[in-house]
């Protein structure tokens, strides 16, 4: 099993619809990072939290870090087209450049 | 954002043929990492520089795999001979300010 486990895999809302996205880790979280991918492009950092009970804003994107639950979520709300993609999370194990990555959670929005 | 050019984009090539990956940073940048994603095994981190000094290479799968970064705007990721196992996204991203790391769009390479 992964050290960061994503849920969903993967994610069909109607466009305007909320949605919340899960990362969990098996081992205490110091430090997590979100991250977006569209299909045969690079990712594109979104957030990164450091602190437990932190929440970040981008546009309508949302992040929180539990470290108690050892958990972040990203929530967006009244998505749009443009919010479709891959979205991973990531987080530094052991050293300060080795990231653990999510196996990523899928977005499709439906028009 | 950093800005970091990769080419070829996409790369089609016969097994056995030697591979070579570019990536560019647009301003010198001395922390480099270059990652392979595949569906079956996510992203996996195969070698970091630090100061233009490979750090860590213990991701690199195998010796058919070498990586070199001459300068901090320049480095190559070079696969010899190549393998359809190969056949994989590789990213070089570099370090940010922070501690997060800024992406290329990738070199989508097929081995057939």
């Amino acid at each position: 099993s992964q050290e960061l486990e994503q849920s969903p895999q993967s994610l069909i809302v109607q466009e305007g619809k909320n949605l919340t996205i899960n990362c969990t880790s098996s081992k205490t979280l110091y430090g997590l990072y979100w991250y977006k991918q569209k299909y045969g492009e690079g990712l594109i950092f979104l957030m990164m939290l450091q602190k437990g009970g932190e929440e970040k804003s981008h546009e309508k994107i949302t992040a929180k870090l539990d470290e108690k639950k050892q958990q972040s979520s990203l929530h967006i709300t009244a998505s749009q087209p443009s919010h479709a993609g891959i979205y991973l999370c990531g987080a530094y194990r052991g050293s300060n450049y080795q990231l653990i990555w999510g196996a990523g959670t899928k977005l499709i929005i439906k028009p | 954002d950093a800005g970091v050019i990769q080419s070829p984009r996409h790369e089609v090539t016969e097994m056995g043929q030697e591979v070579t990956l570019r990536c560019k940073p647009i301003s010198g940048h001395n922390s480099l990492f270059w990652y392979r994603q595949t569906m079956m095994r996510g992203l996996e981190l195969l070698i970091y520089f630090n100061n233009n000094v490979p750090i860590d290479d213990s991701g690199m799968p195998e010796d058919r795999f070498s990586a070199k970064m001459p300068n901090a705007s320049f480095s190559t990721l070079k696969i010899q001979p190549s393998e359809p196992r190969d056949s994989a996204v590789y990213f070089c991203a570099l370090k940010g300010v922070g501690t997060e790391a800024f992406f290329g769009q990738g070199t989508r390479l097929t081995v057939v």
